[in-house]
């Protein structure tokens, strides 16, 4: 069964300074997809950002970028800039794609200080 | 921006009650799922709905637990009867068919249930 672990239950980070969030996976498949996920105090939860298996380039949303290592099973995110709207929960998350459950991660709880 | 939509947002119910949680998801979207997250642990997949049946279910889905598409727009989540480990947040998602191939869930604000 495909895991995802998230070895940081809390990070924080000063406002526009860089953080970065750690995620490693395990699983057999060679075509998958990961995501991270936020998740405010609203706890609706947000997609930040998708990263295909099959592509080599590391995804970017704006401040948000991750660091894809596919051999090392390991997809960690990246926040440069950090604003106080960033404070949340961020979930990383695993699926094999088309219409396939996500596989989340227990997350990393972010403080952003002033 | 079209939304998931989640009724109600917090649910309070009697161990062993019948519960129904509610969710209206994109309009044009085919595929839906329910997650739960019970406070301070990670989101756990509880099934997925296509073409009006399920396509997959969790072993926390048991008997228990059903879904049901009854119209065109809403997507239910029913417990039976409630027991106190059932209380969580639940997530309704949803993906569009042009989205498939990408996965890309849209969740909606969740109800929290909370059994008494």
């Amino acid at each position: 069964a495909q895991t995802v672990t998230q070895s940081q239950p809390e990070m924080s980070v000063q406002e526009a300074e860089t953080v970065t969030l750690s995620c490693t996976y395990d699983t057999s498949e060679s075509d998958y997809y990961l995501f991270w996920y936020k998740q405010p105090p609203s706890r609706q939860m947000i997609l930040v950002i998708r990263q295909e298996a099959y592509k080599q380039q590391n995804a970017t949303e704006n401040r948000f970028s991750v660091n894809f290592q596919k051999a090392a099973k390991s997809f960690s995110l990246k926040i440069s800039d950090s604003q106080l709207g960033d404070a949340a929960m961020y979930f990383c998350a695993y699926t094999q794609g088309g219409s396939e459950k996500l596989v989340f991660g227990k997350g990393t709880k972010l403080t952003v200080n002033p | 921006e079209p939304e998931v939509t989640q009724t109600p947002s917090h649910q309070v119910t009697q161990m062993g009650q019948e519960v129904i949680l509610r969710c209206v998801p994109i309009s044009n979207h085919l595929y839906f799922y329910w997650y739960r997250q019970i406070l301070g642990q990670k989101v756990e997949f509880l099934v997925s709905f296509y073409n009006n049946e399920i396509s997959e279910k969790s072993e926390i889905f048991d008997d228990q637990f059903s879904v049901e598409r009854p119209d065109g727009s809403n997507f239910t989540l029913k417990i039976r009867s409630t027991k106190l480990e059932d209380s969580a947040m639940y997530f309704c998602a949803s993906v569009s068919q042009g989205m498939v191939a990408k996965n890309i869930q849209y969740f909606g604000a969740g109800t929290r249930l909370s059994v008494l």
